[in-house]
């Protein structure tokens, strides 16, 4: 068990600019979930996937933001035209998806947008 | 919708003090109730859960238990350590864990030696 890996760990960018974030879950974990962190504040609920199906999304995700798990393993979170707002910790959580299985964290992606 | 509101911080203890984190929450189902924590440069872990009414959650010498008459789960410890300093985030999701978690603002704790 290697633990949920994301990447990068820090990113930033200048305003407009897209970025695209990396996530790699426990291996043999069917259920991906995305979240924002900002400072001062708790983890918000941005999207997740059922194998390779987006099962939810948040209101919280713009048009500016996809998500995708081509092949059910890891997944990219991309935001277009990044604006000042979009600066936060980006987090990724894995589950099994299956009993009382709890969600395991990465360490998340810092995004700084200039 | 659900939610969860916990203690504002920063908390500061001294070393073996009795800590106590409230937490309430707002569900309209028979949500799981978690703690998780994140220690400094850390990523976020879980603590403790509880998954019905009456159940505690117990790790690391920090206890919870889950009252659903008063829609809480406050969390305590008899003796902290300077160790424990962290933040704490109170959540629950709406059915077992496989549901998106719902976080609390969450409460930054220090511990003075």
């Amino acid at each position: 068990d290697t633990g949920v890996s994301q990447d990068p760990r820090h990113k930033i960018t200048k305003r407009g600019q897209n970025v695209t974030f990396r996530c790699d879950p426990i291996s043999e974990h069917n259920r991906l979930y995305w979240y924002r962190q900002t400072l001062g504040q708790g983890p918000e609920f941005l999207t997740y996937f059922q194998n390779e199906a987006q099962l939810e999304k948040s209101r919280l995700l713009s048009d500016r933001f996809s998500a995708e798990r081509p092949k059910g393993s890891f997944s990219t979170l991309e935001i277009q035209r990044t604006e000042q707002g979009d600066s936060a910790m980006y987090l990724c959580a894995s589950s099994p998806g299956t009993g009382n299985q709890p969600q395991h964290f990465g360490d998340g992606t810092r995004l700084s947008i200039l | 919708g659900d939610s969860v509101t916990q203690m504002e911080g920063p908390v500061t203890l001294s070393e073996e003090a009795f800590l106590t984190i409230n937490c309430t929450y707002t569900a309209t189902g028979y949500p799981s109730l978690f703690w998780y924590v994140q220690y400094p440069g850390e990523g976020l872990q879980l603590l403790l859960k509880a998954t019905k009414a009456d159940d505690k959650g117990s790790n690391k010498g920090f206890e919870a238990t889950y009252r659903k008459e008063t829609t809480s789960f406050h969390l305590e410890k008899g003796s902290v350590q300077v160790s424990d300093s962290a933040v704490y985030f109170c959540a629950l999701s709406d059915w077992g864990s496989a549901s998106k978690i719902i976080f609390g603002s969450g409460t930054r704790l220090s511990i003075r030696p």
